[in-house]
């Protein structure tokens, strides 16, 4: 089975702080990788997706995330934090089946609770 | 931007007691999944329903849980008699049809609480 596994529970930053929260996955075959931000009394938000090809994918609010397949990892990334980035962040996987589709089910990390002070 | 929409926003429960989480998908989207959050532990997949049947549904998803989706537009989770241990965050998601690449977009949630 496949899991996701999140390196930080919580993450505490002061503003203008880069930030890289660590995602790994175990799954041999082709996935679809997802980061989600949860601000505090919100619902899940997409922050970026890789599908294929670069695997520099670029989000929204200056977030990036690198795929390395070798690693199986998909680091999230920012340069500066705001106080506003305070939130928490999940790193979730979907299999591709042999048709290249992903209509199935999301497997989610643990969740990366991220604190920015000003 | 269209958005999922769940309700009620927190139900609190007597344990053994019947409960119904609404959940209204984005219009066009065709594909539907019920997640849990057990307060500290991960987001967990439930069950997945697609062409008014369920696709896949985990070990989670026993016989105490049912989806249905009544009228095209709501889309419900059952738990026939809760256990205090069905205390959770439940979130409902959908993803559209058209494209292979689509992600799925999540609803604010339904914190239930069993007492």
């Amino acid at each position: 089975a496949q899991s996701v596994s999140q390196h930080n529970h919580h993450v505490i930053l002061s503003e203008a702080a880069s930030l890289e929260l660590g995602c790994n996955y175990s799954y041999g075959g082709t996935v679809n990788l997802f980061w989600y931000v949860q601000y505090p009394g919100q619902h899940l938000q997409l922050l970026l997706k890789y599908f294929s090809g670069d695997p520099l994918v670029k989000g929204i609010k200056g977030f990036e995330a690198e795929f390395i397949k070798s690693k199986f990892s998909f680091n999230l990334r920012k340069p500066s934090v705001q106080w506003s980035d305070t939130a928490e962040y999940f790193c979730a996987v979907i299999r591709v089946n042999a048709g290249g589709t992903s209509y199935g089910k999301l497997t989610f990390g643990q969740g990366t609770i991220l604190t920015v002070h000003p | 931007e269209p958005e999922v929409t769940q309700t009620p926003s927190h139900q609190v429960t007597q344990m053994g007691q019947e409960v119904i989480l609404r959940c209204v998908p984005i219009s066009n989207h065709l594909y539907f999944y019920w997640y849990r959050q057990i307060l500290g532990q991960k987001v967990e997949f439930l069950v997945s329903f697609y062409n008014n049947e369920i696709s896949e549904k985990s070990e989670i998803f026993d016989d105490q849980f049912s989806v249905e989706r009544p009228d095209g537009s709501n889309f419900t989770l059952k738990i026939r008699s809760t256990k205090l241990e069905d205390s959770a965050m439940y979130f409902c998601a959908s993803r559209g049809g058209q494209g292979r690449h689509q992600p799925q977009h999540f609803g604010d949630g339904t914190r239930l609480s069993i007492l």
